[in-house]
């Protein structure tokens, strides 16, 4: 069955480190994005890519990056971790509908990360 | 502006009451869709159901039920005999033209936890 995946589960991690987060599926789907879910914010969008070499900044993108270099993974790095990283980040993944849009995202399992 | 609102935060019911979940969404788009996630204890997030705005029609899947009012802005979420297996938290989410940061994101609602007590 298709899925989409994350690793780590949890990850702790100190300030100042760099810490990358991954992000596989394989519906084969062309547009992928991450989230992070906070108390009293709900989710927001941190980056999000339509395809290859394609990767675009969203609500939350200052302290994150991500790059796209085949359709299954978009793996998420935090430059230089800060405490106010400190969240749970899930990854999603939808088909693309070109301009249409409001394509249904599936959700991994998320990846729990703290920093010290 | 916030542009999914779903005003209550907490609901407790008792097992097989009915429950419905509101959701008020805001967009000057004519073209949009709107989201029921459901995020269990365990924390994963299930997708329940997508309605684009050309289609008011209700829609029921076993004991959930889902009504769509355009005039009112808004896409509540009813369960019917409630199970304690239903405790989670439930999203609401709009996509249009104008969400976040690109075109058709997906803007959230801040979540109602839902509890079901035996």
């Amino acid at each position: 069955d298709a899925e989409i995946t994350q690793s780590p589960r949890h990850k702790i991690t100190e300030t100042g480190r760099q810490v990358t987060l991954a992000c596989h599926q394989t519906w084969n789907h062309n547009n992928m994005f991450w989230y992070r879910q906070d108390l009293g914010h709900g989710l927001r969008l941190i980056h999000y890519s339509y395809g290859v070499q394609d990767t675009n900044k969203g609500e939350v993108s200052d302290g994150y990056s991500v790059s796209r270099s085949n359709t299954e993974d978009l793996p998420l790095t935090l430059e230089s971790a800060a405490s106010s990283q400190t969240s749970v980040y899930f990854c999603a993944s939808s088909e693309s509908l070109g301009l249409a849009g409001g394509n249904t995202q599936y959700f991994g399992p998320g990846t729990r990360l703290t920093v010290l | 502006a916030q542009k999914v609102t779903q005003a209550q935060t907490e609901i407790s019911v008792v097992e097989k009451e009915d429950v419905t979940l509101d959701c008020v969404y805001e967009t000057r788009d004519t073209t949009y869709y709107l989201f029921w996630y459901k995020q269990p204890p365990s924390g994963e997030l299930v997708f329940l159901i997508r309605r684009n705005s050309f289609d008011e029609q209700n829609e029921i899947s076993g004991r959930y039920s889902w009504n769509f009012q355009k005039s009112t802005s808004s896409f509540n979420f009813t369960i019917t005999a409630s199970q304690v297996v239903d405790s989670a938290v439930y999203f609401c989410a709009l996509s249009d033209k104008y969400s976040g940061a690109g075109s058709y994101q997906l803007t959230f609602g801040k979540g109602t936890k839902l509890s079901v007590i035996p």
